[in-house]
This record gives structure tokens, C-alpha cells and sequence, in this order.
């Protein structure tokens, strides 16, 4: 058990539809990562937030969005979604923001659209 | 830019035998490097980093890994494989702020 969470853990909805994955890093750390994976792009980095604000972007869809909260959880949106978007979310955290902290991953969302 | 290849996407060896996992990385500066596994339906565990204190890793479960920086290689070994380290492994670079670039994954079979 990493000590990272992640809600829900299965997500099945319809093309067009927003859903919003939920996640709490471990305790004390204050960065936050959303990566998706899927079969034909793998693993991806989406998002960075470091103490609720944002620190880096990656290949993240104009249709998706996120969020850190005060008490550090993060929510990653997704919507207008189209069967592409099927794929296993992870959120990682880590004590800090830099290269040599290793990043804690939770079990990720599966969402499956239909 | 940073990016790793890991060599192979499917590996199979027998119970007992040297595990051999490959991963090339390409870094403009001087990189840090992780293993992660994942198993079935998990999420990713880190096994070991390279953080340039030694070149020669060991991380959890017997495994480990050398840093070669003249052949830009990180190739995870471990020298008797289990049946229970069947999972998908990857190489994994860190860019500027700590996100991490992936390789492609290799998955491991261990037969009996």
C-alpha cells in the first residue's frame, strides 16, 4: 500500500459525459501527478500540482482539467468524453517537487467509455 | 528531450534464471532513472532510482540496476527470477520538476 488513494476505482460512462477522478496523496507530501496509460499511448504524464498550484503540464486534452485543494487532494476532470479516453488513471505523489523525489503511485481509476 | 527505450516489450525466462530487462535513456542532463513495476491490476511499485550517488543500484525484491553512462543504459537484473516477479517493469526518466518519462514497458513471464 503506497498510502496514495484514488476514488473510484472502476468509472464506466458514455461518450459526451464529464466524470471527476479523485485522489489523496500520502500524508505530508504535497505534490501531486495524474498520468494516464493506455494501450496504445502507454504511460503518459498529464498534470503536476505542487502545493495547490500548478507546475507542469504534459500531454493533457484542452477537455480535461485539474484541481489542488487546500488539504492537498486532487481531482482530475474529464469531459465531452470520447472512447479514446478509455484508459487506467494514476495519481502519484511525492514529498516535494523535483527530480530526485520518487513518486508513491495509486491502484488508478479504470474508465471505460461507452 | 528526455525519453527512454526500453528494449523488448515481452520477455520469458525460466524459473531460476538470470532476469535481463533493458532500458536505453536519452538525457541532455544528467538523469535520474527508476524501475517500477506493476502487477495486474496495481498500481506502479518503485523497485530501485539512480540518483548518481553509485552507479550500481539495489532495490527491493533482489533486483538491481546499473547505470552505464557511456552505453546511456539502466538495464534491471535480478539473478534467480521467481515465479512471483511476473509483472510489467518499466524505465522511467525524470524531466525538469519530477515528472517522469516512461518506456514502453516490458512484461515479464517467469515459467516453471
Amino acid at each position: 500500500d503506497s498510502g496514495v488513494t484514488q476514488t473510484p476505482k472502476h468509472l464506466i460512462t458514455a461518450t459526451g459525459q464529464r466524470v471527476t477522478l479523485r485522489c489523496s496523496p500520502r500524508s505530508g507530501d504535497l505534490s501531486v501527478y495524474w498520468y494516464q496509460q493506455s494501450l496504445d499511448q502507454g504511460l503518459q504524464f498529464l498534470i503536476q500540482y505542487y502545493n495547490g498550484e500548478e507546475r507542469a503540464k504534459g500531454n493533457i486534452l484542452e477537455r480535461f482539467s485539474a484541481q489542488q485543494f487546500p488539504d492537498l487532494h486532487s481531482e482530475l476532470n474529464l469531459s465531452s468524453l470520447e472512447l479514446g479516453d478509455s484508459a487506467l488513471y494514476f495519481c502519484a505523489s511525492s514529498p516535494d517537487t523535483g527530480n530526485y523525489y520518487e513518486q508513491y503511485f495509486g491502484p488508478g481509476t479504470r474508465l471505460t467509455v461507452t | 528531450a528526455q525519453s527512454v527505450t526500453q528494449l523488448g516489450s515481452h520477455v520469458s525466462v525460466s524459473e531460476g534464471a538470470l532476469v535481463l530487462l533493458r532500458c536505453n535513456y536519452s538525457s541532455s542532463v544528467p538523469p535520474y532513472l527508476f524501475w517500477y513495476v506493476q502487477y495486474p491490476n496495481q498500481g506502479l511499485q518503485l523497485l530501485l532510482k539512480y540518483t548518481s550517488a553509485a552507479t550500481l543500484v539495489k532495490g527491493i525484491n533482489g533486483f538491481e540496476a546499473e547505470f552505464k553512462k557511456s552505453e546511456t543504459s539502466f538495464h534491471l537484473t535480478k539473478p534467480s527470477a521467481h515465479m512471483s516477479d511476473a509483472a510489467e517493469y518499466f524505465c522511467a526518466v525524470t524531466n525538469q520538476g519530477g515528472k517522469l518519462i516512461f518506456g514502453q514497458g516490458t512484461e515479464l513471464s517467469v515459467k516453471p
